[in-house]
């Protein structure tokens, strides 16, 4: 157990939904990142927050947009899905600061979307 | 721009044998290089990492070496076991821009009785 937390697990949708997938850091850490596994992909990034602020920003698409909350957790907000937004989300986290910024992943949340 | 490339795709080698998994990047300022494996359906999982002013890193039957000047870095696990047969990604921090890392695209090991 990494200590990241992610709900919900699973999420079955429609095309054209929205959804919110959530993200609860390790204790202490204040960096947050989120990526994208796809069927057979590797891990694309989407986006990082460091304490509150957009720190860092990946190939994420117009449709998708995140924030961090004062708590530090994270979500992910994905419209207007469609087909292809089928896939793994992981979170991940790390302390932010200085040269020892591991990232570790929370369990991810499978998203279908049919 | 930011690229990870890694090598081979799918490995398979018998229970005993070594295996070795090599990555190349594409920015020279690269500063830090971690490695993951991830089992199927689970979460990605760090085994060992590296930092740009270490050469090699060893821990137990893993080590992963770094050659700052060609720009790539591999991973060699020993004695493979059949609990070692996974997905296992690279991947490096570029500098600039956050902490974010870049993978590679993964190379499924098998490891047979």
């Amino acid at each position: 157990d990494s200590g990241v937390t992610q709900t919900p697990k699973h999420l079955i949708t429609a095309t054209g939904q929205r959804v919110t997938l959530r993200c609860s850091p390790r204790s202490g850490d204040l960096s947050v990142y989120w990526y994208q596994q796809s069927l057979d992909q590797g891990l694309q990034f989407l986006i990082q927050y460091y304490n509150g602020e957009e720190r860092a920003k990946g190939n994420i698409l117009e449709r998708f947009s995140a924030q961090q909350f004062p708590d530090l957790h994270s979500e992910l907000n994905l419209s207007s899905l469609e087909l292809g937004d089928s896939a793994l989300y992981f979170c991940a986290s790390s302390s932010g600061t200085g040269r020892s910024d591991t990232q570790y992943f929370g369990p991810g949340t499978r998203l279908t979307v049919l | 721009g930011e690229n990870v490339e890694q090598h081979p795709s799918t490995l398979s080698v018998q229970e005993g044998d070594s295996a070795v998994i090599k990555c190349t990047y594409s920015d020279s300022a690269s500063n830090y290089f971690p490695w993951y494996k991830q089992e199927l359906g689970k979460r990605p999982q760090l085994i060992i990492d590296i930092r740009s002013n270490v050469g090699e890193k060893k821990d137990q039957r893993i080590a992963v070496t770094l050659n700052k000047t060609a720009k790539h870095f591999s991973l060699h696990i020993t004695e493979t076991q059949p609990e070692d047969s996974a997905v296992y990604f690279c991947a490096a921090r570029f500098t600039g821009g956050g902490n974010k890392l870049t993978f590679g695209t993964g190379t499924q090991l098998k490891v047979e009785l």
